[in-house]
């Protein structure tokens, strides 16, 4: 099955940092989605991003398909933005999601 | 929209009791839900294939006798630990996608332990 792999697998931050997070995987997708899992375990939708670019406040993401990397970035990151952040694919329509391992992220003040 | 509501939050069984956890989509229905189970500082990992009217499609490895599941309407899906024993304490959470939509939305999870 296909590979999904997230880099770093830990990131501390200062308050007001930025940072880039990475997901590859290993063969083509039809979906790719990010995810932030709060503190109480919640899965909050981020972004579907199968290519492309999207932003959405201090959030942003970046996939492109044809290298099978995607990337998500955090701007002037604030303590609310810790916890784990996934990336899933889904290599066929209304298909099953493959989460890669996640990069759990603390924000320090 | 695309609320995924799960019931109960936490529980906590003796072994060899039976739990059932439900999963709702509040304000789409769901032809397909999908059941992920995730242990402590782990990723989540996909149990089964919820189908509407159809027999549930389960992964490698996951006891289909274990983890029953039932899928009776299109906005509800039901996963049953069966003669429930500690190694089944875990973090189980359901998901749906809407109609002509590619993102799938998950519920809060339910915790559970087994003592």
């Amino acid at each position: 099955g296909i590979q999904v792999e997230q880099s770093p697998p830990d990131l501390i931050l200062q308050e007001g940092a930025n940072s880039t997070l990475r997901c590859n995987f290993s063969d083509s997708v039809n979906n790719l989605q990010w995810f932030h899992q709060n503190p109480w375990g919640q899965l909050i939708n981020l972004f579907y991003i199968p290519s492309g670019t999207k932003q959405n406040g201090r959030l942003s993401a970046t996939t492109v398909a044809t290298e099978r990397y995607s990337l998500l970035y955090i701007s002037s990151s604030q303590t609310t933005d810790s916890g784990v952040y996934f990336c899933a694919v889904e290599q066929a329509a209304g298909n099953k999601l493959t989460f890669g391992g996640g990069t759990r992220v603390l924000v320090k003040p | 929209g695309a609320v995924v509501s799960q019931h109960p939050s936490w529980v906590i069984c003796k072994s060899g009791t039976s739990v059932k956890i439900e999963c709702r989509s509040l304000d789409f229905q769901a032809t397909t839900m999908f059941w992920y189970r995730q242990f402590p500082k782990q990723s989540l990992m996909l149990m089964a294939t919820s189908n509407e009217g159809s027999k549930a499609t389960y992964e490698q490895g996951v006891e289909k006798d274990k983890f029953l599941i039932n899928h009776a309407s299109l906005t509800l899906s039901t996963l049953t630990v069966t003669s429930a024993h500690p190694e089944d304490s875990s973090f189980y959470i359901c998901s749906a996608f809407p109609t002509r939509s590619y993102e799938q939305y998950f519920g809060p999870g339910t915790r559970l332990t087994v003592t």
